[in-house]
């Protein structure tokens, strides 16, 4: 069975400070993909990234930054600079090719302090 | 511009009444989903369907029911048997096939009891 673990509840940071949510994933499948997901107080999810398991490398988007690690299953998301306007709740799944279901984590919520 | 339009926003159910929450995309995908968000629970899948007058059941599929009848539509009725269907609602729709394809998500209806 897949499974997503982020456990981080709750963060608060000061803003301009780096922040990183964890993300933790489960699967016996080679093949897969991982998201993010950033729901602001609106309430409607935005995509943010996606990996395929296949593809370890870094990403960066901004201030936005990525680090997926196979070896411990993790898919890391950093946030450099933060801001008030990231204050969000952010969600990471994961979703095997074999299977028509994504597997949301319970989401980390974010609050950036001005 | 295409996108997933949830109504209504809000909506409020009477004890013993059975209400249906709207979900319409003009995003062209064959797959539709709806999820229901808790706090704390992150999204938990209820139904989903990949093509026109078929759909399966997710994890958390009692009390509700669902029809596609129209690519567009995927209405989702919460039924008299939830005896708890407080929570926020969420539809998405994807490509079918494209399992590296990001769900879209509409900006949900926030479902009350009276």
């Amino acid at each position: 069975a897949q499974k997503v673990t982020q456990a981080q509840t709750e963060i608060s940071v000061v803003e301009k400070e780096d922040v990183t949510l964890d993300c933790v994933y489960e699967t016996r499948d080679t093949t897969y993909y991982l998201f993010w997901y950033k729901q602001p107080p609106s309430g409607e999810l935005v995509f943010l990234i996606r990996r395929n398991s296949f593809d370890e490398q870094n990403e960066i988007s901004g201030r936005y930054s990525w680090n997926f690690q196979k070896s411990t299953s993790s898919f890391n998301f950093t946030i450099t600079a933060s801001q008030v306007v990231d204050s969000a709740v952010y969600f990471c799944a994961l979703r095997v090719t074999r299977d028509d279901k994504i597997i949301f984590g319970k989401g980390t919520r974010l609050h950036i302090l001005p | 511009d295409g996108g997933i339009t949830q109504s209504p926003k809000y909506l409020f159910r009477k004890e013993g009444q059975n209400v249906t929450l709207s979900c319409e995309q003009n995003l062209n995908h064959d797959a539709m989903y709806w999820y229901r968000q808790d706090p704390g629970q992150g999204l938990r899948l209820i139904y989903y369907s990949q093509i026109v007058n078929d759909f399966q059941k997710g994890d958390i599929a009692e009390g509700y029911s669902v029809s596609r009848e129209k690519k567009e539509s995927f209405p989702l009725t919460v039924t008299s048997a939830q005896k708890n269907p407080t929570a926020f609602y969420l539809c998405a729709s994807s490509i079918v096939g494209g399992v590296g394809q990001p769900q879209h998500f509409g900006d949900g209806t926030r479902l009350s009891i009276l």
